[in-house]
């Protein structure tokens, strides 16, 4: 069965700095797809990057990029240069195949306050 | 491109009252997700579907609970009878086929009290 965790329940990280959040995940499945989306405190989710397991390069989405590490079976979100309004949750999630018909998992979160 | 719609956005109700929450994808989209979030279990998917079609209602709850997609453009998640720990932001997501992600509604806030 899938399984994505996230073991970081809260990070505080000084503006502008780098900050790494981390993801693991478990799956049989050599077709999957890894997910992050951030929530702020308003409540909607908002979608941030995607990395397909046949994706040769890791994902970037301007400040935003994914360390895919597929044998250990990680997928850490990077944000470089952080900023106040980058504070907020952060979820991890994963779908097996890239079907419409499998389902999205999500992990637990991590909450990332930004220090001015 | 309208987003996600989901109504009602709030909605306070009395224990034992039935609750229906509505959800209209993205125009094209062929899955739809329906999640419940609260502090305590975080973001539980509860029923998905494809084509119109539930694929897995393994995170239903209980019977209590119910979910419909009688077309493309509509779905519905109902609670009958509701319980206070039905209390909770139920999410309604869309994507489509090899789709790099799914998009969210922005929730109905439910309490029951």
């Amino acid at each position: 069965a899938q399984k994505i965790t996230q073991t970081q329940p809260g990070m505080f990280v000084q503006e502008k700095e780098a900050v790494t959040l981390d993801c693991t995940y478990d799956t049989s499945d050599q077709s999957y797809g890894l997910f992050w989306y951030k929530q702020p405190s308003s409540g909607e989710m908002i979608f941030l990057i995607y990395q397909g397991s046949y994706d040769e390069q890791n994902a970037t989405e301007g400040r935003y990029s994914l360390n895919f590490q597929k044998a250990r079976k990680s997928a850490n979100l990077v944000i470089s240069a952080s900023q106040l309004g980058d504070s907020a949750m952060y979820f991890c999630a994963m779908r097996e195949g890239y079907s419409s018909a499998s389902k999205i998992i999500f992990g637990s979160g991590t909450r990332l306050s930004i220090r001015p | 491109d309208a987003g996600v719609i989901q109504s009602p956005r709030h909605e306070v109700t009395e224990m034992g009252q039935e609750v229906t929450l509505r959800c209209k994808p993205i125009s094209g989209h062929n899955s739809l997700f329906w999640y419940r979030q609260t502090m305590m279990r975080g973001l539980e998917l509860l029923i998905y579907f494809n084509n119109n079609v539930p694929i897995d209602d393994s995170g239903m709850p209980e019977d209590r609970f119910s979910a419909k997609m009688p077309n493309a453009s509509f779905s519905t998640l109902k609670i009958q009878p509701s319980e206070p720990r039905d209390s909770a932001v139920y999410f309604c997501a869309s994507g489509r086929d090899r789709g790099n992600t799914i998009y969210f509604g922005e929730g109905s806030w439910l309490t029951v009290v």
